[in-house]
């Protein structure tokens, strides 16, 4: 079974600069979430789509950060116009359904650096 | 409010050592538990996770963790770290109305040969 796929793995921008992450869960699993991770720290949910609809995009910067799920399976996040503190690993997860005991499955992640 | 907190940020043993990773949480429910490991460069691997039931979880790799109510904790254990160990490693809370994922900060773990 094919893992979460990610890409690109690395991306170095300047500020105010945009970027595009890309996310292709496992194949059948209805729910996909975006998450940040900054050096030293867990991972923080971002946003979660159950199927193409939102279900919690609460702690997304909306005025710079957007996301969103085509026909329910490939996303796309993207940041525009990036600041210094956007640089982090970005890390893409999807799981069966959309319930908190659902085993979430994480890609390789993306590595942003804003200079 | 939700909360996991790892109070180890690193933690180094020696190769043949056993092993206690610490994991608090605050939930206003009872809560779904999970570790993660990460290796570096890699996404989080899910090693184990507590539902309900017997408190005494078994994961992959020769992980478990024991889940105590009383002091809302959940730690993970090893009994031999081999250095492939060496890894960060992740708890986390979810379940309840949220549906969403808390992460802990995370211990990062140093085996010594």
């Amino acid at each position: 079974e094919a893992g979460v796929a990610q890409s690109p793995r690395y991306k170095i921008i300047e500020k105010r600069q945009s970027v595009a992450f890309w996310c292709n869960p496992i194949s059948g699993h209805a729910t996909l979430y975006w998450y940040q991770q900054i050096l030293g720290q867990g991972p923080k949910l971002l946003i979660q789509f159950q199927n193409n609809g939102v279900v919690d995009d609460s702690q997304l910067p909306k005025d710079r950060f957007s996301a969103e799920r085509l026909k329910g399976v490939d996303s796309t996040l993207k940041i525009q116009p990036a600041k210094l503190e956007d640089s982090a690993v970005y890390l893409c997860a999807s799981s069966l359904a959309s319930g908190g005991s659902d085993t979430q499955y994480f890609g390789p992640g993306t590595r942003l650096t804003v200079l | 409010a939700q909360s996991v907190t790892q109070p180890d940020i690193h933690i180094t043993v020696s190769e043949g050592a056993s092993l206690e990773l610490r994991c608090n949480y605050s939930y206003g429910a009872t809560p779904y538990l999970f570790w993660y490991v990460q290796s570096p460069g890699q996404g989080l691997q899910l090693l184990l996770k507590y539902f309900s039931g017997d408190t005494l979880v078994q994961g992959i790799k020769g992980f478990e963790a024991e889940f105590k109510r009383s002091q809302s904790s959940f730690n993970l254990r090893k009994p031999s770290v081999h250095w492939s160990d060496a890894a960060e490693y992740f708890c986390a809370v979810g379940g309840g109305g949220t549906y969403k994922y808390i992460f802990g900060t995370g211990t990062r773990l140093k085996v010594l040969a």
